[in-house]
């Protein structure tokens, strides 16, 4: 079964970094795109980013172009959110999300806590 | 930027039939996914392109879409599906996801 694993979130100060790691298993990493999806303290979900299973092509919300970057690492079987520049506003749980074959969220992983303050 | 909405609440009681509507103007072009999420739980996938159930999604669980709208029905609901649905596409490039606001759905 899938299996998606979320680890290094943290608290950071405003203007820091942080690189979220998220390790898949039960499926072929590579095969698939992924996705990163967000979620603030008692708001709905908020897409951030989908890195395609070709690897080369990524697509990111507004809210986090030219601060996040989203990559993946098929020998690992690891999928990596890069956040730079954080913001109060980018507290929130931040979860894994596997792509099915039309590329929306299939499986899900549980979720790491980022809290950006001071 | 590219919307999905969707009322923020629907009530129904238990054995009725819950109905809960996205719209978004790519949607006669785009699949449309429903996820739910109960409190302090992980999103789980409920209805897949359009009107396709995962394994394990009980029956009373379906999904249309006509035009601009996709709908997710659940017919007969019981009280453990009390829950946030959301739905989530693609703008008209497939590129850039979004998610509707979401909607509690409250049995009882």
């Amino acid at each position: 079964q899938v299996q998606l694993v979320e680890s290094g979130g943290g608290v950071v100060q405003p203007g820091g970094s942080l690189r979220l790691s998220c390790a898949a298993s039960g499926f072929t990493f590579g095969s698939y795109g992924m996705h990163w999806v967000r979620q603030a303290p008692g708001k709905g979900l908020e897409w951030v980013a989908f890195i395609r299973n070709d690897g080369t092509s990524n697509y990111y919300a507004d809210s986090v172009k030219g601060r996040f970057t989203i990559s993946g690492d098929n020998s690992r079987k690891t999928l990596y959110l890069q956040m730079n520049s954080l913001r109060a506003e980018d507290t929130a749980v931040y979860y894994c999300a596997k792509a099915g074959a039309t590329e929306g969220i299939d499986n899900w992983g549980q979720g790491t806590l980022v809290t950006v303050s001071s | 930027s590219y919307e999905l909405t969707q009322p923020p609440s629907v009530s129904v009681s238990p054995g009725q039939t819950a109905r809960i509507t996205c719209s978004g103007d790519a949607l006669p072009k785009k699949y449309a996914y429903w996820y739910q999420q109960r409190s302090g739980q992980a999103p789980v996938l409920v209805i897949f392109e359009d009107s396709k159930r995962p394994s394990g999604i009980p029956e009373r669980f379906s999904g249309s879409s006509s035009g601009t709208m996709a709908t997710l029905t659940i017919s007969g609901a019981q009280v453990e599906d009390e829950a946030d649905y959301y739905c989530y596409s693609t703008d008209s490039s497939g590129n850039l996801w979004v998610f509707g606001g979401g909607t509690q759905l409250t049995v009882l």
